[in-house]
């Protein structure tokens, strides 16, 4: 099946830094990929749309010069997290689908990353 | 009206008992559907698609009813290891929602 590795599993960083997330598409080429956020008993929001080779499509609310997103390959987006602060302290996942099958582009489900627990001290 | 809606539950079941979600969805356009299930602290993991006509995996049965514009999931014979959060998924072009999880405990 479709694996989608994400890495780092966890990172703990210092108020004011940057923390980068990869997320790669390891056996298929996914020309979209997903990026979510989950706090503590709350459900998945969507904070951006990374599409290869053109600006991600940010949610309304999430700031776009604070949460970089980078989609350079088929194969590979990265969110990084400019000038951390604790209330970013999230779990960030992401997904990617691939191609869909008969006639229809979108009927392929996602696959999700192992997902990324950043606490900002 | 949230474009996915979810009873979030929690259901609490006994060990071997059938137990039902359902989704309903606002965009009559929407192309596919999905069910996933989220342990605690961990990736949502694709449990399985639903199509047209419904259909079955195992103890799992997905059905969709475009005319009401809902979904449903049913879990036969539940084991304790089905307790999660299950969400329901419903896409339109390439665009993914999730509806907020539905929490099923289930008890021995």
């Amino acid at each position: 099946g479709a694996v989608v590795s994400q890495h780092p599993s966890w990172v703990i960083c210092k108020s004011g830094t940057s923390v980068k997330i990869e997320c790669r598409s390891l056996d298929f080429q996914a020309t979209t990929m997903f990026w979510y956020r989950q706090f503590p008993k709350q459900s998945l929001m969507l904070m951006a749309t990374s599409n290869e080779g053109s600006k991600a499509t940010y949610e309304q609310g999430v700031e776009k010069d604070k949460f970089l997103i980078n989609h350079a390959s088929l194969t590979l987006s990265t969110l990084t997290v400019t000038s951390a602060h604790p209330e970013d302290s999230s779990f960030y996942i992401c997904s990617a689908r691939g191609l869909g099958t008969g006639a229809s582009p979108y009927n392929s489900p996602l696959h999700f990353g192992n997902g990324t627990r950043l606490t900002v001290t | 009206r949230k474009e996915v809606e979810q009873d979030p539950g929690p259901f609490n079941v006994p060990e071997g008992a059938t137990v039902a979600f359902n989704c309903t969805y606002s965009n009559s356009a929407s192309q596919s559907f999905f069910w996933y299930r989220q342990d605690c602290r961990k990736e949502p993991k694709l449990l399985m698609s639903v199509y047209s006509s419904g259909n079955e995996d195992g103890r799992f049965t997905a059905q969709l009813n475009r005319a009401s514009q809902y979904i449903s999931l049913l879990i036969r014979d539940s084991k304790l290891s089905d307790s999660a959060t299950y969400l329901c998924v419903v896409n339109l072009n390439n665009d993914m929602r999730f509806g907020a999880g539905t929490r099923l405990t289930v008890k021995p």
